[in-house]
């Protein structure tokens, strides 16, 4: 199986700055999601991405799928304490085989300071 | 509307002893999932049922992990005998359709095997 990358790893920001979180694919997506996760829960679904260009937006997060639908960024605006959690980027399984191959990425560890 | 049921939520167990973990899906999801996720890493999918069948079972360890959806509703997974390297968090997921527009995640059963 192939792994999404993301980065950075890890990510510490001061409440009211902007920051971006990338997932990349050595392979075409057919879509891929974004989720939050905090310790010891699951994971709660933020954004689908489909079509190549396509770009979503909620509350102050919005993501992004670049045109070759390789890679994706999500943007959060103005952070706060709120957004605190790990982000994951994961692969939509469907539109043939490939994409059951990728796994999650490893994940983005956001850690806001008031 | 009830989320997706996991149980139990922990498991501690001795290696090459068996372990079940139990699923239920929220009501009408046709798609349920079963995702592996080791510390530090993304969740890997080990199974994908859609109803009663499998859509696919590629990362699935099929000398030690069985799963099953017989009703087509709750699932089970087992691993039997368990190894070390099987201690991870087991996320149970669903969706309405094998489309997954969106896709629901239970909050997990963490199990360590010493």
């Amino acid at each position: 199986s192939q792994e999404l990358e993301q980065s950075p790893q890890s990510l510490i920001v001061q409440e009211g700055k902007n920051l971006t979180i990338n997932c990349t694919s050595s392979k075409t997506l057919y879509g891929l999601y974004w989720y939050k996760q905090k310790y010891g829960e699951g994971l709660i679904f933020l954004m689908m991405l489909q079509k190549g260009g396509e770009e979503k937006s909620h509350e102050k997060i919005t993501a992004k799928l670049d045109e070759k639908k390789q890679q994706s960024s999500l943007h959060i605006t103005a952070s706060q304490p709120s957004h605190a959690g790990i982000y994951l980027c994961g692969p939509r399984l469907v539109g043939g085989g490939s994409n059951y191959k990728l796994t999650f990425g490893k994940g983005t560890l956001l850690t806001v300071n008031p | 509307e009830a989320g997706v049921a996991q149980s139990p939520r922990y498991k501690i167990i001795e290696k090459r002893q068996s372990v079940a973990f139990w699923c239920n899906p929220i009501s009408g999801h046709a798609t349920l999932y079963w995702y592996q996720q080791i510390l530090g890493q993304g969740p890997k999918l080990l199974i994908q049922f859609q109803n009663n069948g499998v859509v696919d079972d590629s990362q699935l360890p099929k000398d030690r992990f069985s799963a099953e959806r017989l009703k087509g509703v709750d699932s089970t997974l087992k691993i039997q005998p368990a190894k070390l390297e099987d201690s991870a968090v087991y996320l149970c997921a669903s969706s309405k359709s094998v489309l997954q527009e969106t896709q629901y995640f239970g909050p997990g059963t963490r199990l360590l095997v010493l």
